[in-house]
C-alpha cells in the first residue's frame, strides 16, 4: 500500500526566503507524484506532477521539486517566497496502472510573514 | 469550461436532516470522486464512480450514498446527518487513470455544518 508522509503541519518563512516543503512517498512500484496547493476558502489546484523522465519538475508560480528515488522523496521548493504563497500544500501519489486511487499526505500549512 | 462545479457552497443542517450535494463537470471525466476534509487529516475519499451507472466505497463510506445517473453529474447524499460528518467535501473527476497521468480535478467545496 502506498503512503504520503508530509513532514512539518505548519511552515512559517520571511517573505523573500527559500520555501522548503518536504514529501516522502512510501510505494511498491514507480509513482506518479503531484503538489497541489488550496488557497483559502477554495478547492485544490494542481502545482506540478512527476510522472517519468527528468526528474527536476517546474511547477506554476515559480515552484519546484524534485524527484529523489533513492531517497523516496519529492520535495516542493521556491528560492523567494512571496505573501500569495501562503496556502495549505498537499503532496500525493498514484501508482499507475488502472489503480483509481491517489493517495494524499496530511497537507502542509505555509505562513509568509512580511 | 467551468471545470468541476460543487452546490452549495455553505450548508447548515440539524442532526438527522437529509442533503444532497450536486458535483457537476463539464471536462467529458469518466471517473468522479468525493472526498473530505478536515483539519489534520488531508483528504479522504468518500466514495468514487468509474462510470456513468457505477459507484464504489472509498475509506469512509459510512452515513453516505452516492449516485452517478448522468456522466457529467456525480451526487453525494447524507440520509440523517450527525455533527460528525460537519467537514469541508470535495469533487473531483479525473479520466481513465493512464491517459493524463492521473491527475485529478478538484472542484471549490461544500462547507457543511451539523449542529
Amino acid at each position: 500500500a502506498q503512503s504520503v508522509t508530509q513532514l512539518g503541519s505548519h511552515v512559517s518563512v520571511s517573505e523573500g526566503a527559500l520555501v522548503l516543503l518536504r514529501c516522502n512517498y512510501s510505494s511498491s512500484v514507480p509513482p506518479y507524484l503531484f503538489w497541489y496547493v488550496q488557497y483559502p476558502n477554495q478547492g485544490l489546484q494542481l502545482l506540478l506532477k512527476y510522472t517519468t523522465g527528468a526528474t527536476l519538475v517546474k511547477g506554476i508560480n515559480g515552484f519546484e521539486a524534485e524527484f529523489k528515488k533513492s531517497e523516496t522523496s519529492f520535495h516542493l521548493t521556491k528560492p523567494s517566497a512571496h505573501m500569495s504563497d501562503a496556502a495549505e500544500y498537499f503532496c500525493a501519489c498514484h501508482s499507475g496502472g488502472s489503480n483509481y486511487k491517489l493517495t494524499f499526505g496530511k497537507g502542509t500549512l505555509l505562513t509568509v510573514n512580511p | 469550461n467551468a471545470g468541476v462545479t460543487q452546490t452549495p457552497k455553505f450548508r447548515v443542517l440539524k442532526t438527522g436532516q437529509s442533503m444532497t450535494l450536486l458535483c457537476a463537470q463539464d471536462m467529458n471525466h469518466e471517473y468522479m470522486y468525493w472526498y473530505r476534509q478536515d483539519p489534520g487529516m488531508g483528504l479522504r475519499l468518500i466514495h468514487y464512480s468509474v462510470g456513468e451507472g457505477t459507484t464504489a466505497k472509498g475509506e469512509v463510506p459510512d452515513g453516505y450514498n452516492v449516485s452517478r445517473l448522468k456522466k457529467q453529474n456525480f451526487l453525494l447524499g447524507l440520509e440523517s446527518a450527525a455533527p460528525s460528518q460537519t467537514s469541508v467535501y470535495f469533487c473531483a473527476s479525473s479520466p481513465p487513470p493512464g491517459l493524463t497521468h492521473y491527475e485529478q480535478y478538484f472542484g471549490p467545496g461544500t462547507r457543511l455544518t451539523v449542529t
